[in-house]
């Protein structure tokens, strides 16, 4: 049984490109959320798709945007990098309407921003 | 409010001892934690969660301890082993997806 996956493991970019990451959701799972890991910080929430819609946001900018295929993956793509955006960036995946059980995170992209 | 936070940032035990990490939460009308445990290059590992009608939860090892009337919970650790070796973080579920993290707790368990 797969956990949840990210692809790649590590990234560099400079400032101003932009980026893409993926996900795919543990298997039987359909929703996805992305958030986002500062180092030495607790992961902040960025947005989350269920059936291919962003339906929930936290306070990101909207450079930060994302993407739900019908197989349940996901992307998130970030423009216009900025040296702040450095960061792992976790996706989790859950069952909709299990709502008191825990999100499966993957191990993350590690983006770096030079 | 998204202000789950923890008491202290490191925690350092000798293997074979209890380990207590503390947490506080801001809003009351949470329902719902979750303790994970985060290893060097990794992403979050579940431990535990619990419900905001029940006080305790027991797993393998650990205990949830949930105290509604501060606000507070708390995660403990029975005989600690190296590979408890983590940062551990509580978080409180805002909405369907969205887990509010606090900073996290470095345990560190010597020999």
């Amino acid at each position: 049984d797969a956990g949840v996956t990210q692809s790649p493991t590590h990234l560099i970019k400079t400032r101003g490109q932009q980026v893409t990451l993926r996900c795919s959701p543990k298997s039987g799972h359909d929703t996805v959320s992305w958030y986002q890991q500062a180092l030495g910080q607790g992961p902040q929430f960025i947005f989350q798709y269920y059936e291919e819609e962003e339906r929930q946001r936290g306070n990101f900018p909207d450079r930060f945007s994302g993407h739900q295929f019908p197989n349940y993956s996901s992307e998130l793509n970030v423009n216009a990098l900025l040296l702040g955006d450095s960061a792992l960036y976790l996706c989790a995946s859950s069952l909709r309407g299990s709502y008191n059980s825990p999100l499966h995170f993957g191990n993350g992209t590690r983006l770096t921003v030079t | 409010g998204e202000n789950v936070g923890l008491h202290l940032p490191t925690l350092s035990v000798q293997e074979g001892d209890n380990s207590i990490i503390n947490c506080a939460y801001s809003n009351s009308a949470s329902d719902y934690f979750i303790w994970y445990k985060q290893e060097s290059g990794k992403g979050p590992q579940f431990i535990i969660d619990i419900r905001s009608n029940m006080d305790k939860r027991q797993g393998q090892r650990v205990t949830v301890l949930l105290n509604k009337t501060v606000k507070h919970l708390s995660l403990q650790i029975a005989a600690t082993q190296p590979g408890d070796s983590a940062v551990y973080f509580c978080a409180e579920r805002q909405g369907a997806q969205k887990l509010v993290f606090g900073q996290g707790t470095r345990l560190t368990i010597n020999p």
